[in-house]
Formats: structure tokens, C-alpha cells, sequence
């Protein structure tokens, strides 16, 4: 069964650098395509960017300025960092894996809360 | 890319059918068939419902179906049962460049 993780800070400064890591286990990165997507609190989700393990990624246009996404193959993880944060960054994060190439998330971890405060 | 249409509640009783609409554009809903339905109980992860319009992912139950009918896709729950009872995003593919645009959310109340 995979499984997937968040980890990282639950506080980030304003004008900081939010940076997650997702580590996959039960199943190998490769082959699959990965997704960011987060929910601000009480609001709905908003999709952030995909990568695929040879190295293609897709930003949402409107982050696609302040976002970047990686892999780390060996460590079966893949990281998100999204610059220049402001309290609008504020959310729940979650890491995604798509069903094959499509659009559509299969398996999710179980968020982690970044808050931007100063 | 504006977030899709949805209702912000619905309700019915146990039993009954509920049916939760989502409204796009031509740029998105309109055109692809990758529209899908996400299930969220407080403090959870989405789940992956609806696939495709109308497919289910293995283990859903067949009283969670989907539809589409131009730039408006809808999900049907049939026979309302109180596990139902969460908040509901539709999604639509929406082109290689915006990729994925969300719904609203719509929360789902089994009186």
C-alpha cells in the first residue's frame, strides 16, 4: 500500500521560503506523476504543481513565479518550495500521487498545516 | 483559471438522493471528460471518488455516480447514508497549462 508523508516546518515567516518534503514508501516514485495541492483553513483546494520522476514538472500559473518542485530519487522523496510567502500562503499542504499520467490523485498523505506569521 | 461552481450545501435525508452540481467553462469542464470527485471528511485527506465523468475507483460504492452535460458535471449520491455526510470538490482538467482547476466545495448534510 503506498503511503505518503509531509514533513516540514508549521511556521514560516513572511517573505521566508516554505519548503515540504514528501516521502513516498509502499511504492517507487518513478513511473508516476506527483502533485502538490493545498486548502487554505474552511476553503477549498487549489492545485500547485506536478512533477514527473524524469524530471518534468507544471506549475499553476498563478505560483508559478514562486514555485518549485524536485525529486530525490534515492531518498523517495519529493520536496516543494514555494518563495516569498505571504499570510495567503497559509494552508494545509498535501502531497499527491495521480493515477498514471492522468489527473486525477489516487493517493494522498494527510497534510501538514504551514502557517505564515511573523 | 477561476475555481469551479459549486453549490455550498446540499442536504437530505438518510435514504434519499442528493445530486451536487459543478459549473465551468468551455476551457475546462466543457471540453475534457477528466472530471473527478473528491470526498472530505473534517480533518481528513480528500478521497478520490468519480474519475472520468462517471467511472468509480475500485472499493467505492456504486451509489456515487457522476455526469456531465456541457460545462456542468454533477454527482449523484443515492441512497444517503450518514458516512456520506462531508464536504464534496469536483475537479476538471483544464489544459496543459492551468492543468487541474478545483470546485467550490459543497458540504453534504444527512439530516
Amino acid at each position: 500500500q503506498v503511503q505518503l508523508q509531509e514533513s516540514g516546518p508549521g511556521l514560516v515567516k513572511p517573505s521566508e521560503t516554505l519548503s515540504l518534503t514528501c516521502t513516498v514508501s509502499g511504492g517507487s516514485i518513478s513511473s508516476y506523476y506527483w502533485s502538490w495541492i493545498r486548502q487554505p483553513p474552511g476553503k477549498g483546494l487549489e492545485w500547485i504543481g506536478y512533477f514527473y520522476y524524469s524530471g518534468s514538472t507544471n506549475y499553476s500559473p498563478s505560483l508559478k513565479s514562486r514555485v518549485t518542485i524536485s525529486v530525490d530519487t534515492s531518498k523517495n522523496q519529493f520536496s516543494l518550495k514555494l518563495s516569498s510567502v505571504t499570510a495567503a500562503d497559509t494552508a494545509v499542504y498535501y502531497c499527491a500521487r495521480h493515477s498514471g499520467t492522468l489527473p486525477y490523485f489516487d493517493y494522498w498523505g494527510q497534510g501538514t498545516l504551514v502557517s505564515v506569521s511573523s | 483559471q477561476s475555481a469551479l461552481t459549486q453549490p455550498r450545501s446540499v442536504s437530505g435525508s438518510p435514504g434519499q438522493s442528493v445530486t451536487i452540481s459543478c459549473t465551468g467553462t468551455s476551457s475546462d469542464v466543457g471540453t475534457y471528460d477528466h472530471v473527478s470527485w473528491y470526498q472530505q471528511h473534517p480533518g481528513k485527506a480528500p478521497k478520490l471518488m468519480i474519475y472520468d465523468v462517471s467511472k468509480r475507483p475500485s472499493g467505492v460504492p456504486d451509489r456515487f455516480s457522476g455526469s456531465k452535460s456541457g460545462n456542468t458535471a454533477s454527482l449523484t449520491i443515492s441512497g444517503l447514508q450518514a458516512e456520506d455526510e462531508a464536504d464534496y470538490y469536483c475537479c476538471s482538467f483544464a489544459g496543459s497549462y492551468s492543468f487541474d482547476v478545483f470546485g467550490t466545495g459543497t458540504k453534504v448534510t444527512v439530516l
